[in-house]
């Protein structure tokens, strides 16, 4: 199994540049997950989805923040416009409600926003 | 709601000594727990979880965990570390009553470990 996948591992844009980060989760898994991980605010939960649809999008930050899961296989996260703040480790992770809620993490996708 | 609360930012320890880092969950239901390491520049992988039954629970590494529910505990604890231990941990909750399989975090630990 190649875990889950996430595109691309570092992105670098200007402010006001349209951001988007891509996620595949591990085959067969039913819950995907995307966390932002910064110094100061840590771990967070932005958005999970359960069989492609959104559950819980509290943790999105704001407006310019927006996800979706089109199929089992593929999510994407955007930023637009993208501003400084925004610079982050951003993890994708997903689980199978069979698992005992074990989450699969991905590599992370590294963005800074100049 | 539950919170899960990693009492020590920054644990630094020499090689070989044993190390403990602690967290604390509050919940008001049983809940499923986990520990979950991050290497530099990597994403989180599962170190150990807690399910059910006994409260020993043993990890990758070298690793072990104890559930104390009493004192709603969950110390992360191995008897002699390596510099290769050197990462930051994260102790997460989840309500297994609940819906989403959602996990909360903890502030996280990283774990110096010094030659």
């Amino acid at each position: 199994d190649a875990g889950v996948i996430q595109s691309p591992r570092h992105e670098v844009t200007e402010m006001g540049q349209e951001v988007t980060l891509r996620c595949k989760p591990i085959s067969g898994h039913d819950y995907l997950f995307w966390y932002r991980q910064t110094m100061m605010r840590g771990l967070e939960l932005l958005i999970y989805f359960n069989n492609n649809v959104p559950i819980d999008d509290s943790g999105m930050p704001e407006d310019r923040f927006s996800a979706k899961m089109p199929n089992a296989s593929f999510s994407t996260l955007k930023i637009q416009p993208s501003e400084p703040r925004d610079s982050a480790v951003y993890f994708c992770a997903s689980s199978s409600h069979g698992d005992s809620y074990e989450q699969y993490f991905g590599p992370g996708t590294r963005l800074t926003v100049t | 709601a539950q919170s899960v609360t990693q009492l020590d930012s920054q644990v630094p320890v020499f090689e070989e000594a044993p190390v403990e880092l602690r967290c604390n969950y509050s919940s008001s239901v049983s809940v499923y727990l986990f520990w979950y390491v991050q290497y530099p520049n990597q994403g989180l992988q599962l170190l150990l979880k807690y399910l059910s039954g006994s409260t020993l629970v043993k990890g990758i590494n070298g690793f072990e965990a104890e559930f104390n529910k009493s004192q709603t505990s969950f110390h992360l604890r191995k008897p002699s570390v390596h510099i290769s231990d050197t990462a930051e941990y994260f102790c997460a909750v989840s309500d297994n009553g609940g819906y989403g399989n959602k996990l909360v975090f903890g502030a996280g630990t990283i774990l110096r470990v010094k030659s």
